[in-house]
């Protein structure tokens, strides 16, 4: 199995921030990476695919980058709505693991 | 808009078979642009892929549920279904259903992401 780590595990931050959140795989999966939105009691939110396509609907602030083993999560200039915990998900194998997980909490 | 909803018993004994279903409206679950998943998410943890199926019934499976998972799908009723045997308290979660982006090529099937989810709903294991 690919196994996928991100850091940080929590970041607090202020409104206006330029955050980033790195997604690293146990080994390359090209650019095939997913990246989600969770708040809480919620189900997960579609952000980025193909490590940096911009899911339809989600707002330009989110971006996606990198290839092969290390990918980034950038949010240009964090919103209250963007208080939440960001998943990163590989699917470059028929066995499809995701992140532990980033919480964005407020500074 | 698509809506996926998931539906099944909130408690479930120890050793006894998890079952759940979920619900597709506002779209065809027949079509051949997509694969149905299942994922679960622990209290407070992350998240886990349980499974995924198509509509023709062909299923993957996470290697480490393989053994104690089905998956099946009734077209009639544009639902998919979640059977766990042998459960324990290790599979409480939240279980969401999603519909799981794929891509054909001429001999193979690449499944990507998932790109709409159901709510999800709570199954405890408890006696």
């Amino acid at each position: 199995d690919i196994q996928m780590t991100q850091s940080p595990s929590t970041l607090s931050a202020s409104v206006g921030d330029r955050v980033t959140i790195t997604c690293r795989a146990s080994q390359s999966i090209s650019g095939w990476l997913a990246w989600y939105q969770q708040k809480p009691g919620k189900a997960p939110n579609l952000l980025i695919y193909k490590a940096s396509s911009l899911e339809s609907g989600v707002p330009s602030r989110f971006s996606g980058s990198g290839s092969g083993t290390e990918f980034t999560l950038t949010i240009s200039s964090l919103q209250p709505d963007d208080f939440a915990t960001y998943y990163c998900q590989q699917y470059n194998t028929y066995s499809f693991t995701f992140g532990p997980g980033t919480k964005v909490d407020i500074k | 808009q698509l809506q996926l909803q998931e539906s099944g018993p909130g408690l479930v004994k120890p050793s006894e078979t998890l079952s759940l279903t979920c619900t597709v409206s506002s779209g065809s679950i027949s079509s051949s642009n997509y694969y149905w998943g299942w994922i679960r998410q622990p209290p407070g943890k992350g998240l886990e892929w349980i499974g995924s199926i198509y509509y023709s019934g062909n299923t993957y499976y996470n290697p480490s549920l393989k053994s104690r998972v089905t998956i099946s799908v009734d077209t009639s009723k544009n639902q998919f279904s979640l059977k766990m045997s042998s459960v324990t308290a290790a599979d409480t979660a939240v279980y969401y259903c999603a519909r799981h982006q794929v891509e054909h090529f001429y001999r193979s099937t690449s499944l990507y992401y998932f790109d709409y989810w159901g709510q999800g709903t709570l199954v405890t294991v408890s006696s």
